[in-house]
């Protein structure tokens, strides 16, 4: 079956860059999106970008553009997306999702990865 | 950018309760509407998709409906599996998501 596993919980410096990753198994990688979503304590889902791997297509969410690189290693099936120029703002749980395009470039994010807690402090 | 309502943001229910969830979005742009379910310490879990279609796996008293800007996810008959927060997500071009604020349903 499908499965997204994503890298263990860091803790990062303010300034500082955290690069996580999302390894797939059970589809085929190049024939979906993969996206990233991210939480922070007690806060509502907040949609950051993503990737057609197939295309190296990227778009990210306003909030985050400049500072959210999202990437993929075909070889290995794997996401990464890297937020850099950390602030305590940024502590959250970071979510990958697997997006099944649609037409018109709607679509759905049906698998998800477990979530990584990522914790800005001095 | 396209911003997402929900209404009510929190609801009191019983089992067995018909609860609908409204979802609003700012602007038409496509009938890409999407809903979630998320419990506590849990990556979210796709209910609906485009609207009205019901994941595979997904209990039946789970529906949706809707299009343009105003969408509606209805539980019929809720279980205590239901107690949860709700999300709506809107795709407007690609690769361009928005999600609603949330509803919390939990039990009266």
């Amino acid at each position: 079956q499908v499965q997204l596993v994503q890298s263990g919980p860091e803790v990062k410096k303010p300034g500082s860059s955290v690069k996580v990753s999302c390894k797939t198994s059970g589809g085929t990688f190049n024939n979906y999106a993969i996206t990233w979503v991210r939480q922070a304590p007690g806060q509502v889902l907040e949609w950051m970008g993503g990737i057609i791997p197939v295309f190296g297509t990227t778009n990210y969410a306003q909030n985050f553009q400049g500072r959210v690189t999202i990437t993929t290693d075909e070889s290995t099936n794997t996401a990464y997306m890297e937020l850099s120029s950390l602030r305590s703002e940024d502590t959250a749980v970071y979510y990958c999702a697997r997006l099944a395009l649609a037409a018109a470039g709607g679509g759905y994010f049906d698998y998800w990865g477990q979530g990584m807690l990522v914790t800005v402090s001095s | 950018d396209i911003q997402m309502t929900q209404s009510p943001s929190s609801l009191s229910a019983s089992v067995g309760d018909r609860v609908n969830i409204t979802c609003r979005a700012s602007q038409s742009s496509s009938s890409y509407l999407n809903w979630y379910q998320q419990k506590p310490g849990k990556a979210p879990k796709l209910l609906i998709y485009a609207a009205s279609n019901l994941r595979s796996g997904v209990p039946s008293r789970f529906s949706g409906s809707g299009s343009g800007t105003d969408f509606t996810l209805t539980i019929s008959g809720l279980q205590p599996d239901d107690f949860a927060t709700y999300y709506c997500q809107q795709s407007y071009g690609t690769l361009l998501f928005t999600f609603g604020p949330g509803t919390k349903v939990d039990i009266k």
